[in-house]
């Protein structure tokens, strides 16, 4: 079956600095990965979206400054959150998409759950 | 604005019981409508997903889409304590169909 583990499920950071997370796709290849943040009121907003052969596409409020994603191959992405504020507190999610058809699901991750002291 | 929007904000219902979710869209181009269920501590798992009108049955879950309306239902039949959980409907464009623009969620509650 389709997978998608995401690494660390949870972190505590300070103020001030940054945080890597990882997402790992077993069992597809992720033609698409949407990286989502969801509030501790649990609305989701994406970040971004990385596709295969394109630009990573950044949502308005996130830049690539902030938000580094890396998507090297069909199987996993990493991104970082850099220098990390109380606001971006929150559960950030990975969600991997096998083919480019409308009727293709998201696979999420159990998410990381990052803390900001 | 809310593109997507959801109710009731939360539901309880009995074991066994029916419970129905509804979600409305205030944009005509989303014309593809998913059911995501997300149990606490995890990411949110596909339930179905509907795109032509009508019913679409899938076990006990059957979702219903008018698009002259833009309302989707989500009905649980038999429902148990293990569907307990957060419920996100989710539309996507039909111009882009790789964002997926999210509701804010029903809590369904089943009582054993």
């Amino acid at each position: 079956g389709a997978l998608v583990y995401q690494y660390p499920r949870r972190t505590i950071c300070k103020s001030g600095t940054s945080m890597r997370m990882e997402c790992q796709a077993v069992g597809f290849q992720a033609t698409s990965v949407a990286w989502y943040r969801q509030s501790p009121q649990k609305t989701f907003e994406l970040i971004a979206l990385s596709t295969v052969n394109s630009a990573i596409k950044y949502e308005q409020n996130f830049t690539q400054e902030k938000f580094p994603i890396s998507h090297p191959n069909l199987s996993f992405s990493s991104m970082t959150v850099l220098n990390a504020y109380l606001e971006d507190r929150g559960l950030y999610l990975c969600g991997a998409r096998r083919g480019h058809l409308s009727n293709e699901r998201l696979f999420f991750g159990h998410g990381t759950k990052l803390s900001v002291l | 604005q809310q593109k997507v929007q959801q109710s009731p904000e939360s539901l309880s219902v009995p074991e066994g019981g029916m419970a129905s979710l509804n979600c409305t869209s205030s944009d005509r181009n989303f014309q593809y409508f998913w059911w995501y269920r997300q149990h606490s501590g995890e990411g949110p798992k596909a339930l179905m997903s509907i795109f032509s009108d009508g019913d679409k049955k899938e076990g006990r879950f059957t979702a219903h889409l008018n698009k002259a309306s833009l309302h989707v239902s989500l009905h649980i039949r038999d429902s148990q304590p293990s569907d307990s959980a957060l419920y996100f409907c989710a539309a996507s464009d039909v111009g882009d169909n790789s964002k997926l623009i999210w509701g804010l969620g029903t809590s369904l509650v089943v009582n054993p």
